[in-house]
């Protein structure tokens, strides 16, 4: 069975800081794995995705990498920001199981100003 | 711009009483999904519909049912509510099984 685990919980660092959020997956035979952001009381949005032939994507300051054989993912967030604070949910899709996705708990970000 | 449209944003019930969550996005989207999200269990996969006319059942689907009547509408039905279903409810949509998820506002339900 896929478990997906993010690790810290929780996260603060000052503004102004690189920082990078873990995301492990169990079963390496993945479609694919996302990574959300979530404010409070708000729904989720989707950062980047990265196909499992893909080793990396970017958007603006952030940067996401995969390594399926380690059953690996890092989110890096450069130069951080008061409003980058918020939740970062990875979601990976197993390869054999059509549409579901399997999500970990989430990092909880806080970027001090 | 809509995307992922869920109605209503909250709702209370009372134990035993039957409602339906209305979910529509306007990406011309084949998968759709219901996920509920519950402090310290993360999003739990509910039910899902890979195309219209076919739904699948998820992680908990235990109490729920569903309907994809027509591709842009994916409908969740609690029949008999009970108070472990109070939660927030997330609608999503992808193109297939390689794209990215779009997700709903959330409709936070209580059950008393």
């Amino acid at each position: 069975k896929q478990e997906v685990t993010q690790i810290p919980a929780a996260l603060s660092v000052p503004e102004g800081e690189n920082l990078v959020l873990n995301c492990s997956f169990t079963d390496s035979a993945i479609y694919n794995l996302q990574w959300f952001r979530q404010d409070p009381g708000k729904g989720l949005t989707s950062l980047l995705l990265i196909q499992s032939s893909q080793r990396e994507q970017t958007s603006g300051r952030l940067n996401a990498s995969l390594d399926k054989s380690s059953g690996r993912s890092t989110l890096y967030i450069a130069a951080s920001q008061p409003g980058d604070s918020a939740t970062y949910l990875c979601a990976v899709r197993p390869g054999n199981q059509g549409g579901k996705l399997i999500f970990g708990q989430g990092t909880e970000l806080s970027v001090k100003p | 711009n809509a995307g992922v449209t869920q109605t209503p944003k909250f709702r209370v019930l009372k134990t035993g009483q039957s409602m339906t969550l209305l979910c529509a996005q306007d990406m011309n989207h084949e998968y759709m999904y219901w996920y509920r999200q519950d402090p310290g269990m993360g999003l739990r996969l509910i039910h899902y519909s890979v195309g219209e006319g076919t739904t699948a059942k998820g992680e908990v689907p235990d109490g729920y049912n569903v309907s994809r009547l027509k591709k842009q509408n994916f409908l969740l039905g609690l029949e008999s509510a009970a108070p472990s279903q109070t939660s927030v409810y997330f609608c999503a949509s992808s193109h297939g099984t390689s794209g990215k998820l779009f997700f709903g506002s959330g409709t936070q339900l209580s059950v008393l």
